[in-house]
């Protein structure tokens, strides 16, 4: 079975500065899709970015970036110039390519980012 | 642009009580989710509906039940409440691709004491 690890329970990071929260994942599939979502206090779940397994190219939104390395099996998160709405809990995502996994994610334990202004 | 809608927000039951957690979304999605969070636990998932008219288990199912009345809703029952279901409940959906994002409800913290 899939399993997917945050190591880095919390996080601290300065305003505008850069922090990077680590994933890693086992799987023995080939085809498989990551995300990470973020949970500010308002409780709400939101999709940060997502990164395909069959792609080589990081993904990246605006100050967002991944580096995943697939043969580490490691997906971390790069947060550049920390804004003090970043402050939430992160959690990364697994999902499997094949067909019958019911499209069903495995998530990490997350990790709570802290700015300090 | 409702997104997902789950109620109620917040809810505090006794031992042995049941209740249902009403969740409907307007994106058309087929596929639609029942999550509870703990602590330290990241989300663990309770049934899935790939469709109107299916459901299946998930990691954590014991306790619950669920209806998918319509391709909208997907609601969440607790039969007779457990302290041990004390969690926040979040309901979702996604497209039908395997990169589709999940959209969540705002979630419903339940307290059983």
């Amino acid at each position: 079975a899939q399993t997917v690890t945050q190591s880095q329970p919390e996080m601290s990071v300065q305003e505008a500065e850069t922090v990077t929260l680590s994933c890693t994942y086992d799987t023995s599939e080939s085809d498989y899709y990551l995300f990470w979502y973020k949970q500010p206090p308002s409780r709400q779940m939101i999709l940060v970015i997502r990164q395909e397994a069959y792609k080589q190219q990081n993904a990246t939104e605006n100050r967002f970036s991944v580096n995943f390395q697939k043969a580490a099996k490691s997906f971390s998160l790069k947060i550049s110039d920390s804004q003090l709405g970043d402050a939430a809990m992160y959690f990364c995502a697994y999902r499997s390519g094949i067909m019958d996994s019911n499209y069903q994610l495995i998530w990490g334990a997350g990790t709570k980012l802290i700015i300090k202004p | 642009n409702a997104g997902v809608t789950q109620t109620p927000k917040f809810q505090v039951l006794k031992t042995g009580q049941s209740m249902t957690l009403q969740c409907a979304q307007d994106m058309n999605h087929n596929s639609m989710y029942w999550y509870r969070q703990d602590p330290g636990m990241g989300l663990r998932l309770i049934y899935y509906s790939a469709s109107e008219g299916t459901t299946d288990k998930g990691e954590v199912p014991n306790g619950y039940n669920v209806s998918r009345l319509n391709k909208r809703e997907f609601s969440l029952r607790l039969e007779s409440a457990a302290p041990s279901q004390t969690s926040v409940y979040f309901c979702a959906s996604s497209g039908p691709l395997f990169n589709s994002p999940l959209h969540f409800g705002n979630g419903t913290r339940l307290t059983v004491t």
